[in-house]
């Protein structure tokens, strides 16, 4: 079964630094988002990127954060200047033309800020 | 804004049994509906999913039924067995959109 690749699995990172976190979606797919959980919360919806531009975004994704396809396979997720309440778990999840909306998420990446 | 709710944080029932989760939710304009079943430290699993025209839709031992009058979906697993304990999520979709709504989430556990 095809899968969607997050790295790294854990990030530990100084409030104010900048972070990356990596996906790789299943290959040759066009839609893809990023979505978060905060501990013992909702999974929300972050930002949608559709033939490599962002099609819609929540009121979370502020100016701090961007998406990126560099290289026509990965898929990243950067915030500028991380803050506290950004610890989370953030989830890559690829479309991967379902019909029925099933998308594909990835693994997760814990992103702690400290 | 809670298009989706999910107001039981938590059910537990005896294996061989039947589990019944519920969903509610107040946009109409939603054409896709889907339960997710996630692990701690792993991503959302997709499990099933009903469109909003059907008001049934069944996969193994999972069944989805969607009231729509009443803006409610509930998820039922028969039988249960230990190995279904996990979180679900209900999730709601608008085709014009492609993004999921999610709920908060029930942790289910299925006891030996």
């Amino acid at each position: 079964e095809p899968e969607v690749t997050q790295t790294p699995s854990h990030q530990v990172t100084q409030m104010g630094q900048e972070v990356i976190l990596r996906c790789v979606p299943i290959s040759n797919h066009l839609y893809f988002y990023w979505y978060r959980q905060i501990l013992g919360q909702k999974v929300e919806f972050l930002v949608s990127f559709y033939n490599n531009e962002i099609s819609e975004k929540s009121e979370i994704f502020d100016d701090q954060f961007s998406v990126e396809r560099p290289d026509g396979s990965n898929f990243t997720l950067k915030i500028r200047s991380t803050k506290l309440e950004d610890s989370a778990m953030y989830f890559c999840a690829d479309r991967a033309g379902a019909a029925n909306y099933g998308y594909t998420f990835g693994s997760g990446t814990r992103l702690t800020v400290v | 804004d809670q298009q989706v709710k999910q107001n039981s944080p938590s059910l537990s029932v005896q294996e061989g049994r039947i589990s019944i989760l519920n969903c509610d939710y107040t946009n109409s304009m939603f054409d896709y509906f889907l339960w997710y079943k996630k692990y701690p430290a792993e991503g959302p699993t997709f499990l099933i999913s009903i469109s909003s025209i059907k008001d049934k839709n069944e996969d193994g031992r999972f069944t989805v039924f969607l009231n729509k009058s009443a803006k409610h979906l509930s998820l039922h697993i028969v039988p249960s067995q230990p190995g279904d304990s996990a979180v679900y999520f209900c999730a709601a979709v608008s085709s014009n959109t492609g993004k999921l709504i999610f709920g908060q989430g029930t942790t289910l556990q299925v006891k030996p």
